[in-house]
């Protein structure tokens, strides 16, 4: 069964310090994947694509298809990253595409 | 400046009343979308829509319904309200893009059912 997990629901950090949000999946096909964002009291939003190997706001995220992962990362976490993180997996299960997601993880940067 | 938006931000609904939770989008997306979003549990599927009048049922569909007469607007229904559809209620619009996608939110409806 297609699924997005995500491990932690809380990742709280010092401010200047790495930060991974592990994302893992299940997907019978080939997989894409993304990661929205929430900050506090805004609509949730595209943050990347693994398609697009971009990194926005210091973030990357690579995809592991031996370990089925799709980690977010960055070196060096900021106030501001503070927000709800899910990932996503895209199911083609029924006649469109329709978007999967994790339970999310709350990411706090502490100053 | 592309917009998803919901009717209400808010709503305090009776249990058994009829609900009506109506999204609207300006970007001319075939696909809509209505998921709950609830606390530990992340954002779930209640249903989709990919045409005008075309549905299809997500991981939650029981108790809702939909409705989609134009293509810009997307309805969702609780037919009668119960205090377990209490939550948080996002609707989407996207492009069939696929690694591409990306799909836009509503500013999310928080429905209370008393």
């Amino acid at each position: 069964a297609q699924r997005v997990t995500q491990p932690e629901k809380l990742l709280s950090v010092f401010k200047g310090a790495p930060v991974e949000l592990k994302c893992n999946y299940s997907y019978s096909g080939s997989p894409e994947l993304f990661w929205y964002v929430q900050y506090s009291r805004q609509r949730l939003q595209l943050l990347l694509r693994h398609i697009s190997r971009e990194s926005i706001k210091g973030f990357t995220a690579d995809l592991n298809k031996g370990e089925t992962s799709f980690h977010l990362k960055k070196p060096f976490a900021q106030e501001e990253d503070s927000a709800m993180y899910y990932c996503a997996l895209m199911n083609y299960g029924g006649s469109q595409g329709n978007l999967i997601f994790g339970k999310g993880t709350k990411l706090s940067v502490k100053p | 400046d592309v917009k998803v938006t919901q009717s209400s931000r808010y709503l305090v609904k009776r249990t058994g009343e009829k609900v009506f939770l109506e999204c609207v989008q300006d970007m001319d997306h075939e696909n809509m979308f209505w998921y709950r979003q609830d606390p530990g549990l992340g954002l779930r599927l209640i249903y989709f829509s990919y045409d005008v009048k075309m549905k299809e049922k997500g991981d939650i569909p029981e108790g809702y319904s939909v409705s989609r007469e134009k293509k810009e607007r997307f309805s969702l229904i609780l037919e009668s309200a119960s205090t377990n559809q209490t939550s948080m209620y996002l609707c989407a619009s996207s492009l069939d893009q696929g690694g591409y996608t990306e799909a836009f939110f509503g500013q999310g409806t928080r429905l209370t059912v008393v």
